[in-house]
């Protein structure tokens, strides 16, 4: 069965910083792909980024970038410069090609951006 | 336009009550899921319909009942509410099974208060 983990409950970060939020995961399918959401306060889930298990480089969308190591089976995201409005719930999913094929979700990180 | 709409954003209901949420979706996509985040901010898919099929039924309660008169519409109707099923809800699409690459696209969730 998937599992996604995030260990980072909360994360606190000097504006301007970059700051790493972790994500590993579990499962016997060769075949998935990864991503992450935002959450802002006001509650809507923001599609940030994707990266598929057979993508030779790292995802990159603008100020975030995904550190995808495959063989440790961790997907972590990179926030580059990050402003007070990256302040946010982050969640990453799974989803694997066999079965249902759902998304599955890790627990979130609540990111604070300090000024 | 609204990608993906729920009605209502907000709904406070007496233990026992039936209610019902509505989601549209008006992106052309063939799969649409229920998902359940509960005070700890988890996500939990709850159920996913493929063109009108249900495809995934997670463990949920039976009074909990999904119904999808056509691909654009997945609405969610719930019996004799009690107070653990206070939570914010999500309607979620996507394009179609079998791409790994098609991120979901979520509604603005309805928060759920049962008193």
């Amino acid at each position: 069965a998937q599992k996604i983990t995030q260990t980072q409950p909360g994360m606190f970060v000097q504006e301007k910083e970059a700051v790493t939020l972790d994500c590993t995961y579990d499962t016997s399918d060769p075949s998935y792909g990864l991503f992450w959401y935002k959450q802002p306060s006001s509650g809507e889930m923001i599609f940030l980024i994707y990266q598929g298990s057979y993508d030779q480089q790292n995802a990159t969308e603008g100020r975030y970038s995904l550190n995808f190591q495959k063989a440790r089976k961790s997907a972590n995201l990179v926030i580059s410069a990050s402003q007070l409005g990256d302040s946010a719930m982050y969640f990453c999913a799974m989803r694997e090609i066999q079965g249902a094929q759902k998304l599955v979700f890790g627990q979130g990180t609540r990111l604070t951006i300090n000024p | 336009d609204t990608a993906v709409s729920q009605t209502p954003k907000y709904l406070v209901t007496q233990m026992g009550n039936d209610k019902s949420i509505k989601c549209e979706q008006n992106l052309g996509h063939d799969t649409m899921y229920w998902y359940k985040q509960d005070s700890k901010k988890f996500l939990k898919i709850m159920f996913s319909y493929n063109n009108k099929e249900l495809i995934i039924n997670e463990t949920v309660p039976n009074r909990f009942s999904p119904k999808s008169p056509d691909k654009a519409h997945l609405n969610l109707h719930i019996n004799s509410l009690e107070l653990g099923d206070s939570a914010v809800y999500f309607c979620a699409s996507t394009p179609q099974t079998g791409r790994m690459n098609t991120e979901a696209f979520f509604g603005q969730g309805t928060r759920l208060t049962v008193v």
